[in-house]
């Protein structure tokens, strides 16, 4: 089984600011199968990016994401009030499928 | 647009089986893609429990193996979860979702709490 671990568990920003995510994988996550999902409090997850860098359909373009193998970051630029939420990020190329722990994005 | 909405009783008993099922609306599950469930506990992240193609074919998160059944309906538009033998630690927000191999899981549904307690 893949563990992801995310860093760091909480981030404190200012709207405007630039938000660095990190999702660290325990083997290497094949194809780059590595999606990053968004999820604000009593909503389900909402897909950001897949295959590491690609956008899902409707997601702002100041989120991206990159890296490959077993390192792998979401950025957020210029945050936005509603950017602040808890982020995971899941990978899909073997079963079972993993999520990292989160990390919470939250308003200084 | 695609949409999933989950059912099934908010609370279970130990030791009997939870059932849910997600209605799927847009979109024919014939067509294609894999359907999954995913909950997550009360305040905690996320776990993958399985995911079905509309042909029948299964996958199962080995650590819920031996108590999850998977089902698809083409005729309803739906598939189902049933996982046996709960405990208190089933208790969770579950999730139904629709599974790309290539990108994700794309569309949730909203989430239906199930909590386990006699």
């Amino acid at each position: 089984e893949i563990v992801l671990t995310q860093s760091p568990g909480t981030l404190s920003l200012s709207p405007g600011e630039r938000a660095t995510l990190s999702c660290r994988a325990s083997q290497s996550v094949s194809s780059s199968y590595l999606a990053w999902y968004q999820q604000k409090p009593g909503q389900a997850p909402r897909l950001l990016i897949y295959g590491a860098s690609s956008r899902a359909t409707g997601i702002p373009d100041r989120f991206s994401g990159s890296g490959s193998g077993t390192d792998f970051t979401l950025t957020i630029n210029r945050l936005e009030p509603e950017d602040f939420a808890v982020y995971y990020c899941q990978q899909y190329g073997s079963s079972p499928y993993t999520f990292g722990q989160g990390t919470k994005l939250e308003i200084k | 647009q695609v949409q999933l909405q989950e059912s099934g009783p908010g609370l279970v008993k130990p030791s009997e089986t939870l059932s849910l099922t997600c209605a799927v609306s847009g979109y024919s599950i014939s067509n294609g893609y894999y359907w999954g469930w995913v909950r997550q506990p009360p305040g905690k992240g996320l776990e993958w429990i399985g995911s079905i193609y509309h042909s029948g074919i299964t996958y199962y998160n080995p650590s819920l193996k031996s108590r999850v059944t998977i089902l698809v309906d083409t005729s309803k538009n739906q598939f189902s979860l049933k996982l046996s033998s709960v405990t208190a630690a089933d208790t969770a927000i579950y999730y139904c979702a629709r599974v790309s191999g290539s990108q994700g899981f794309q569309h949730w549904g909203q989430g239906a709490l199930v909590t386990v307690s006699s």
